[in-house]
């Protein structure tokens, strides 16, 4: 089975853009999950979707969207981007069967540099 | 407020050597505990831990889970260099949704 995949790999915005990211979950994983890596914070949790539902989010603020297709494809989007945006953004995706959390299997990431 | 600590922040040793890495946690409605390896890429799972007392084991990584005491460690033994990582604990937790909640890792260098 091909593992999580993220695009883009790299990319360099300036202060006050927008960016889209692009994770497709391993196949038959309906759960997606995204997280921002810095040195500094470590993982912190963004959002969580479930069959095109927000299920969970954590503590970001609105500028940090997300949205999940039937395909289980997920993007997150950043609007009026901040230099502390820069990070690795991080995708995961999960098996959830019976209600029961399965691992989750994490994609390359996103390194996203903002000038 | 939901947290996970692990320790030590940073460890060095030398081959050979046993490693024993902490995660203590303070969250509501736990459900399981994840260990997992960073290198210079994504994190790559290690283990799931869900009952307390039942030792899982891949090779020379072992870990173990106590929810009365609220912690779980992860033991390294026979360190080689490919260990060097950062390893790190989650908790996944919560209701009818859930979510993760990570520790800050812990940084393993194994000098030859």
């Amino acid at each position: 089975k091909a593992g999580v995949t993220q695009t883009p790999r790299y990319l360099i915005k300036t202060r006050g853009q927008q960016v889209t990211l692009s994770c497709s979950p391993i196949s038959g994983h309906r759960s997606v999950s995204w997280y921002q890596q810095t040195p500094g914070q470590g993982l912190q949790f963004l959002f969580e979707y479930f069959s095109e539902t927000q299920r969970n989010k954590g503590n970001f603020p609105g500028r940090f969207s997300g949205r999940q297709f039937s395909n289980s494809r997920s993007e997150m989007n950043v609007s009026t981007l901040e230099l502390g945006d820069s990070a690795l953004y991080l995708c995961a995706s999960s098996l959830e069967s019976g209600g029961q959390v399965e691992t989750q299997y994490f994609g390359p990431g996103t390194r996203l540099l903002v000038l | 407020e939901d947290k996970v600590v692990q320790s030590p922040l940073s460890l060095v040793v030398h081959e050979g050597d046993t490693v024993t890495l902490n995660c203590s946690y303070e969250v509501t409605n736990f459900r399981s505990l994840l260990w997992y390896k960073q290198e210079k890429k994504a994190p790559t799972f290690l283990f799931m831990l869900t009952s307390s007392g039942i030792e899982k084991k891949s090779g020379r990584l072992s870990s173990i889970l106590d929810k009365k005491e609220l912690f779980s460690i992860l033991n390294i033994t026979a360190t080689q260099t490919g260990d060097s990582a950062i390893y790190l604990c989650a908790v996944v937790h919560g209701g009818s949704n859930y979510k993760l909640t990570f520790g800050k890792g812990t940084l393993l260098t194994v000098n030859p």
